[in-house]
């Protein structure tokens, strides 16, 4: 069974950094583009990030583009999603989701909430 | 990055149709096809049909997608009440290499 589970959430002021992980399990991790989507609080999905299965190719959006960071460590089944420079607006879920052309399979989301 | 666009909200009476739809652009919906996801409050969103109208195993045969151009359209038939749901679509965008989504469709099932 394809599982995902993200980790790594949290309270955090404003211009704080946060690392989101999410492990990987029940698939060939390696084989596959792995992505990053948040929905704010009562808000729709908003993608943030992809990676390619070897890492070579990454993609932003431009609401966090030089702020996040996405990798992935194939021999540990692991993704993650380093923030920094956080704003109280990346306030959201963060679910990861296997890419496989669509997003086939999500995980349960991390919370990240940026306060002051 | 402009998103896809759907109608916030349709309303439809227990074993009727929907069809929501979602309109992008050539380099998006018209070029690579959409996805549509579906969303109970509360829970992740799960797959339900991807490059317009391939669907997961698992998925009611109820659900069928097609595309015109660049409208995506997701039809549900015999509509029962755990169909009551927030619906969204996405598409990657071969121009701009990023992910759209649309702002999602409430789905009410009278």
């Amino acid at each position: 069974e394809v599982q995902l589970l993200e980790s790594g959430g949290g309270l955090l002021q404003p211009g704080g950094s946060l690392r989101l992980s999410c492990a990987a399990s029940g698939f060939t991790f390696s084989s596959y583009a792995m992505t990053w989507v948040r929905q704010a609080p009562g808000k729709g999905l908003e993608w943030v990030s992809s990676i390619s299965d070897s890492a070579r190719n990454t993609y932003y959006a431009d609401s966090v583009k030089g702020r996040f960071t996405i990798s992935r460590d194939n021999s540990k089944n692991t993704l993650y999603l380093q923030m920094n420079s956080l704003r109280a607006e990346d306030t959201a879920l963060y679910y990861c989701s296997l890419d496989t052309g669509a997003f086939d399979t999500w995980g349960q989301g991390t919370m990240v909430t940026v306060s002051s | 990055q402009a998103g896809l666009t759907q109608p916030p909200s349709v309303s439809k009476g227990l074993r009727q149709t929907a069809t929501l739809t979602c309109t992008g652009n050539s380099n998006n919906v018209g070029d690579q096809g959409a996805a549509w996801l579906q969303q109970h409050q509360g829970h992740p969103p799960k797959l339900l049909s991807y490059r317009n109208n391939n669907r997961p195993s698992g998925i009611s045969e109820r659900l069928s997608a097609s595309r015109s151009g660049n409208t995506a359209s997701l039809t549900i038939t015999g509509l029962q009440p755990e169909d009551e749901a927030d619906y969204y679509c996405s598409a990657w965008d071969s121009s701009l290499s990023v992910w759209v989504f649309g702002g999602g469709t409430k789905l009410t099932v009278l």
